[in-house]
């Protein structure tokens, strides 16, 4: 079983529809983040979190939102989406222990944006 | 100019040949982390490394703190190499989160 599930794997919406993107994890870890990734561009954060009272803004925070409703979920939200916010996207966690960020990601989500 | 830079972007070889990728970045780094990811998407870590060098069967990554430069290195490349190879800081203490390189592709041909 996986240990790091995002759902869905594919959606395709229209402009101005509330989208969520889900993540959930059985690592047991307290960090949880939140990427985006465009061709030819890297990783780049939205949010990240590092316990379930922690929500902070990554680089590009504008136009997401997120919820993390256990240890174990963490939830993306497109308030009113838009065709620049296609993009790959990408939950990931991290272990505290170390304090290195090692980073276990999911399979990602493919979103477009009509 | 990106804080992590990595070099070539697009690496297209052989199989079997000797293959080198090579992550530059501009800041003071506790740790230096190389990803690779498969044509379906999914991203894993490779290796994490603060100074020297470790290996894993076929791959092979340094780091040169001084020169702030890292390379990975895979031996007797196979096309099942062929792969988006990423590399990522952390900063220095207080650092919150990694800085990404843009990637570089490679593709080993049979």
């Amino acid at each position: 079983d996986a240990d790091v599930t995002q759902t869905p794997r594919n959606r395709i919406t229209k402009t101005g529809k509330r989208i969520m993107l889900e993540c959930s994890q059985t690592k047991g870890h307290d960090r949880m983040y939140w990427y985006r990734q465009d061709p030819g561009l890297g990783l780049r954060l939205i949010y990240y979190s590092f316990d379930v009272k922690d929500i902070n803004k990554g680089e590009i925070s504008d136009g997401y939102s997120v919820s993390r409703q256990a240890q174990a979920k963490f939830s993306l939200s497109l308030e009113s989406a838009i065709p620049n916010q296609t993009a790959l996207y990408f939950c990931a966690t991290s272990p505290i222990a170390g304090g290195t960020d090692e980073q276990f990601f999911g399979p990602g989500t493919r979103l477009t944006v009509l | 100019k990106n804080e992590v830079e990595q070099s070539p972007q697009n690496l297209t070889a052989q199989e079997g040949e000797f293959i080198t990728i090579n992550c530059s970045y501009s800041v003071g780094i506790s740790a230096l982390h190389w990803l690779q990811q498969h044509p379906g998407g999914g991203i894993v870590s490779l290796f994490m490394l603060s100074s020297g060098k470790k290996k894993h069967g076929r791959l092979i990554a340094t780091i040169n703190i001084q020169e702030k430069h890292s390379s990975l290195h895979i031996t007797a490349s196979h096309p099942r190499d062929s792969a988006v190879y990423i590399c990522a800081v952390k900063g220095l203490q207080g650092a919150q989160k990694l800085v990404f390189g843009q990637g570089t592709r490679l593709t080993i041909n049979p």
